[in-house]
């Protein structure tokens, strides 16, 4: 089974520019779900999708990150304009039941993003 | 919102020896509490996992144990080996509200060969 694919691998860019992340789920997961991690920190989530819906965006800065899952299977994670803090590595994760079931996340490889 | 409290951040054991990480969580409700492993480069891999049903859980080498009461967990690691080596992860979940997982900070273990 493959695994849960994201793209770039790396990025880097200076502040104010912007930036966009892949993922693809594994295939067959519902939900689906983006993490920050900064360095020395454990994973933080952003958003969190069920389908093409989102469940959870409560600690999405909104004023600057957006999210997509417009067919319920790939997402893009975008960032504009990019501030120094928002380097890190981004997750993205999916899981194959609903919401209220205990099931594994299983995470890519994460983007490395650095902002100069 | 929950909290997860992970310690220590750094552990060096030796081959062989037994390796031991403690979290606390915040929020009495929290019901899931999986272990991720990950390596330098790679995205957290879950290596067990405990439901708030449960107080033991054993895998091979590894273990989990909960104490709802003082609201902490504790991942076990015995017959530690060089492949051990990365960063450990605890995490909290209310899975009856989306699996919202809150990680701890994570712990760095180091098996010396």
């Amino acid at each position: 089974e493959a695994g849960v694919a994201q793209s770039p691998r790396y990025k880097i860019i200076e502040k104010r520019q912007s930036v966009a992340f892949w993922c693809n789920p594994i295939s067959g997961h519902a939900t689906l779900y983006w993490y920050q991690q900064i360095l020395g920190q454990g994973p933080k989530l952003l958003i969190q999708f069920q389908n093409n819906g989102v469940v959870d965006d409560s600690q999405l800065p909104k004023d600057r990150f957006s999210a997509e899952r417009l067919k319920g299977v790939d997402s893009t994670l975008k960032i504009q304009p990019a501030k120094l803090e928002d380097s890190a590595v981004y997750l993205c994760a999916s899981s194959s039941l609903g919401v209220s079931s205990y099931n594994e996340q299983f995470f890519g490889p994460g983007t490395r993003l650095t902002v100069l | 919102g929950e909290n997860v409290e992970q310690h220590p951040s750094t552990l060096s054991v030796q081959e062989g020896d037994s390796a031991v990480i403690k979290c606390t969580y915040s929020d009495s409700a929290s019901n899931y509490f999986p272990w991720y492993k990950q390596e330098l480069g790679k995205g957290p891999q879950l290596i067990i996992d405990i439901r708030s049903n449960v107080g033991e859980k054993k895998d091979q080498r590894i273990a989990v144990t909960l104490n709802k009461t003082a609201k902490h967990f504790s991942l076990h690691i015995t017959e530690t080996q060089p492949e051990d080596s990365a960063v450990y992860f605890c995490a909290a979940s209310k899975v009856d509200y989306g699996q919202n997982f809150v990680f701890g900070p994570g712990t760095r273990l180091s098996v010396l060969p």
